[in-house]
């Protein structure tokens, strides 16, 4: 099992351009989030889905969409990107309910806006 | 809006040593509670997930106690290598919809020097 994986690893944008963070499971697992990590702060929720078709939004989801048409997938979108959107973007999943049973964590997306 | 603090912010300790740190959380609508283990450059991993009031959790020199009716958690380390450097985060979960979202602390820098 390769867990949780996430592309790129690293990525320089333009104030304004758009993209695609990439997130694949393979451990069948129902949940799945997004979060972004700044420095000194803890790990804030972007957008979280229980299931493929079922999404809803986080603490910090402005900026940011997300879909998830599969189990496995669950791309974070950037429309128009901004330098407060300068963080490392983590990707998880859990099993279950969510709530109870521990999330495993992607590799991480370091993003940089100039 | 929900406040998880951990205390430390960091805490620099000889190789050896045993050490402390505490998560808070709200005390009302408690679900879960989970540690996580956080190295440089790496992805969290779980370290417990507890849920019962008065829960101790052990895993090699780490442990864990829960107190939900007051709405704090302990987690020690007893004899600290150099190989705990990591931040240490907890997440608190509460208990108003079956949805999986964690509120993370900001966490707790350990550094064990040789």
């Amino acid at each position: 099992n390769a867990g949780v994986t996430q592309t790129p690893k690293f990525r320089i944008l333009k104030i304004g351009q758009s993209m695609t963070l990439q997130c694949t499971q393979d451990m069948n697992h129902n949940y799945m989030y997004w979060y972004r990590q700044d420095p000194g702060m803890g790990l804030k929720l972007i957008y979280y889905s229980v299931g493929a078709g079922i999404t809803d939004k986080g603490e910090v989801p402005n900026g940011y969409n997300v879909s998830r048409s599969t189990t496995e997938d669950f791309p974070l979108r950037l429309e128009l990107a901004a330098p407060s959107q300068t963080s490392v973007y983590f990707c998880a999943s859990s099993y279950g309910t969510g709530g109870k049973e521990t999330q495993y964590f992607g590799p991480g997306t370091r993003l940089l806006v100039l | 809006i929900l406040n998880v603090e951990q205390s430390p912010q960091s805490l620099h300790v000889q190789e050896g040593d045993s050490t402390n740190f505490t998560c808070s959380f709200p005390s009302s609508n408690f679900y879960a509670l989970h540690w996580y283990r956080w190295e440089t450059a790496k992805s969290p991993e779980a370290l417990f997930v507890m849920t019962l009031n008065g829960d101790e959790k052990k895993k090699g020199r780490i442990s864990a106690t829960l107190n939900t009716k007051e709405g704090y958690s302990y987690l020690y380390i007893k004899g600290s290598q150099p190989e705990d450097s990591a931040t240490y985060l907890c997440a608190f979960r509460g208990g108003s919809s079956n949805t999986g979202k964690l509120i993370f602390g900001q966490g707790t820098t350990l550094q064990v020097k040789p």
